[in-house]
C-alpha cells in the first residue's frame, strides 16, 4: 500500500521554464513532508521540507506547497536549469515517528538546454 | 571528506554467502538508518539507531543484522543471501530522531547471483 504516491515516473522541461513535481499521501497523520534530489550513483540530498502547519516554503529557487485537504504537495523549480536533471523523491513521516521516513518512487526530471 | 561512506560500493555473491556492507558517518550525528531500494525504485527504512541502540526495526529477515560499534557506524550483515536481496542499500545519518534532513551515503549495489 503506497502512502506516498509519486504519479509521474518521468518530466521533461526546457531550461528556464518552471518544473512542477507533485506527491500525493494517503495517510492524514503525516505531518512533516520532503523533498530529496538524487542524481545517478549518489546517495538522495535533502532538498527542501515543511511542516503541515504551513501550506509553502520557499528556499531559492524551490518552493514546497501544501494542501492538506487534497492531501497533495509540489515542488516548484523556477527558473530550471540543466543541473536539476536528477531523480526527486517526495518522503512524509509522522513528526513522533522516529524517524521512520515514508518516500515516493520518484521522479525524474529532465532540463533540456 | 565523505560524510557519510558505505563500503563495498559495489557487491556481487552468489547466493547463500553472507556479506557485510560497513556504513560510518563524520557528521557527529547520534542517529543513524539503513533503507532499501528495490527494484521498483522504493526507498525503505530496515533499521534506525540512536546512540546505538536500535529504533527502529521494520518487517525485515532476520537474516538481516544491523551493529552499531559506535555512534558513527551502523554496519549491515547479511546471512544466507536469496536472489531478492540483490537491491541498492542506503546508509543514512541525522542528528537527534526527529531531524529529517538525512544525510545519506552514496549506497550500495548488491548483485545476488
Amino acid at each position: 500500500d503506497q502512502q506516498v504516491k509519486q504519479n509521474s515516473p518521468s518530466l521533461s522541461v526546457q531550461e528556464g521554464r518552471i518544473s512542477i513535481l507533485n506527491c500525493d499521501y494517503t495517510n492524514s497523520m503525516f505531518d512533516y513532508f520532503l523533498w530529496y534530489k538524487k542524481y545517478p550513483a549518489e546517495g538522495p540530498t535533502f532538498l527542501i521540507s515543511i511542516s503541515s502547519i504551513k501550506d509553502k516554503n520557499e528556499d531559492g529557487r524551490f518552493t514546497v506547497f501544501l494542501n492538506k485537504s487534497a492531501k497533495h504537495l509540489s515542488l516548484h523549480i523556477v527558473p530550471s536549469q540543466p543541473g536539476d536533471s536528477a531523480v526527486y523523491f517526495c518522503a512524509a513521516s509522522v513528526s513522533r515517528s522516529q524517524g521512520n521516513l515514508i518516500f515516493g518512487k520518484g521522479t525524474k526530471l529532465s532540463v533540456k538546454p | 571528506d565523505t560524510a557519510v561512506s558505505q563500503t563495498p560500493k559495489y557487491l556481487v555473491t552468489q547466493m547463500g554467502n553472507d556479506k557485510s556492507i560497513k556504513c560510518e558517518q563524520n557528521l557527529g550525528h547520534d542517529t543513524m538508518y539503513w533503507y532499501k531500494q528495490d527494484s521498483k525504485k522504493f526507498l525503505k527504512i530496515m533499521f534506525s539507531y540512536n546512540n546505538k541502540e536500535l529504533i527502529i526495526n521494520e518487517t525485515v529477515p532476520n537474516r538481516f543484522s544491523p551493529k552499531s560499534p559506535d555512534k558513527a557506524h551502523l554496519n549491515l550483515h547479511i546471512n544466507s543471501l536469496e536472489l531478492g536481496d540483490s537491491a541498492v542499500y542506503f546508509c543514512a545519518s541525522s542528528q537527534g530522531l526527529f531531524n529529517y534532513g538525512y544525510t545519506f551515503g552514496s549506497g550500495t549495489r548488491l548483485t545476488v547471483v
